[in-house]
């Protein structure tokens, strides 16, 4: 069963303090890996897509790379303006997205 | 360009009652999702809609419908509401498939009293 797997479930990190969030999954020929970012209140924000395995994408604080079998956001020297949750999706079939349950982020000044 | 807009932002309904939420895609998109999203559950797919055609399903009752219009322009409907429809209900497009990156609208938050 395709499955989308992401941890921590919660995430406490000092002002900047690096760590990385991890997004494992199961599905039959990857066709591409999503991450978005969260608010409370409001709708996931996209971040990157990771189509191969070794790429990487960057964005101010935020790295994500994918492997065969997960993919990491790391974060470094984080700020509290970056406090949200993260969410990761992958496509099952052609229309369709699954996401996993999402890592909650917050740093503290 | 204008992102993705849902009208209303809030609802209050009663058990019982019907509701229909909106959803007005990016210019240009043609593929428009629907999510419920609550704490426990996170982001659960509804469907899916593309030339004014539901491509996909998730394992939702029927109570449960939607349609597109020609525009791309959606909505989406649930009847005889039960408490647990109480959540957040998001929208997204994308240009072509919703396998591809999906835009999210900023939601309507549903509670079922």
């Amino acid at each position: 069963e395709d499955q989308v797997t992401q941890s921590p479930e919660a995430l406490r990190l000092q002002e900047g303090e690096s760590s990385s969030l991890n997004c494992s999954y199961t599905v039959s020929g990857l066709r591409g890996l999503f991450w978005y970012r969260q608010d409370p209140g409001k709708g996931p924000e996209f971040l990157f897509t990771l189509y191969s395995a070794g790429e990487e994408k960057e964005k101010e604080r935020l790295k994500a790379t994918l492997t065969k079998k997960e993919s990491f956001l790391h974060i470094t020297a984080p700020k509290p303006e970056d406090s949200a949750t993260y969410l990761c999706a992958v496509p099952q079939g052609t229309d369709k997205l699954i996401f996993g349950t999402g890592t909650r982020l917050q740093v503290f000044p | 360009k204008a992102g993705v807009t849902q009208t209303p932002r809030y609802l209050i309904k009663t058990r019982g009652q019907q509701v229909t939420l909106s959803c007005s895609p990016i210019s240009g998109h043609r593929s428009v999702s629907w999510y419920q999203q609550t704490p426990g559950q996170g982001l659960q797919f509804l469907f899916e809609y593309f030339s004014e055609t539901q491509r996909n399903k998730g394992n939702f009752p029927g109570r449960f419908s939607g349609r597109q219009f020609s525009n791309s322009r959606s909505e989406m409907n649930v009847s005889t509401l039960e408490l647990g429809d109480s959540a957040l209900y998001l929208c997204a497009s994308s240009h072509e498939r919703s396998s591809y990156e999906q835009y999210f609208g900023p939601g309507t938050r549903l509670t079922v009293t």
